[in-house]
């Protein structure tokens, strides 16, 4: 079965400030990976995602993504945040056969200091 | 199109009573999830349904919840008797198929007294 795991629970960056979310995932084939955006009171929003072919994928709101397969991350950049990035924001995992269902980690909220 | 349509947006019930949250997925979608979100647990899958079929109900947390999916266009989540560690946000999202990205309802929020 897969599973996600996002190691920082709290993160502050100042606004202009770079920015890496990182997430660890565990699946035995290649998996479809998603990272999401929740602002408070909402549901979630996809950023991007994942499938194959190149490994720096782009998103939204000039987030990008890199699916390393040799370490098993998928972690999340940007590189100046600005104030209104301020969110929580999930990694989540497919699986590409037909037990499809999908993970999420806990989430990391990201703090903006101005 | 409306989006994944969610209802109530708040419940607030006491502990021993039916609670019965309403999801309309998207048109066309044909994969439907429902999660639970807690502060300590984070984004719990319960159960999700593909072409009206329950596929994967693990994660419901025992038999006082249940899910159905009569028809694409209607799920419900209950929980009876309803207890005060299943206040939570509940949310439902639909997709269009596999590896599609999921589309999110604003969420009900619970709270059992």
């Amino acid at each position: 079965a897969q599973s996600v795991t996002q190691p920082d629970i709290h993160i502050t960056v100042s606004e202009g400030a770079s920015l890496e979310l990182r997430c660890n995932y565990s699946y035995g084939a290649t998996p479809y990976l998603f990272w999401y955006v929740q602002s408070p009171g909402q549901g979630l929003q996809l950023l991007l995602k994942y499938f194959s072919g190149d490994t720096l994928v782009q998103g939204i709101k000039g987030f990008e993504a890199e699916f390393k397969r040799s370490q098993s991350s998928f972690n999340l950049r940007k590189p100046s945040v600005h104030w209104s990035d301020a969110a929580e924001y999930f990694c989540a995992v497919a699986s590409s056969g037909r037990d499809d269902k999908i993970i999420f980690g806990k989430g990391t909220r990201l703090h903006i200091l101005p | 199109d409306a989006g994944v349509i969610q209802s109530p947006r708040h419940e607030v019930t006491e502990m021993g009573q039916e609670v019965t949250l309403r999801c309309k997925p998207i048109s066309g979608h044909n994969s439907l999830f429902w999660y639970r979100q807690t502060m300590m647990r984070g984004l719990e899958l319960l159960i999700y349904f593909n072409n009206n079929v329950p596929i994967d109900d693990s994660g419901m947390p025992e038999d006082r919840f249940s899910a159905k999916m009569p028809n694409a266009s209607f799920s419900t989540l209950k929980i009876q008797p309803s207890e005060p560690r299943d206040s939570a946000v509940y949310f439902c999202a639909s997709r269009r198929g596999l590896g599609e990205k999921l589309f999110f309802g604003s969420g009900t929020q619970l709270s059992v007294l």
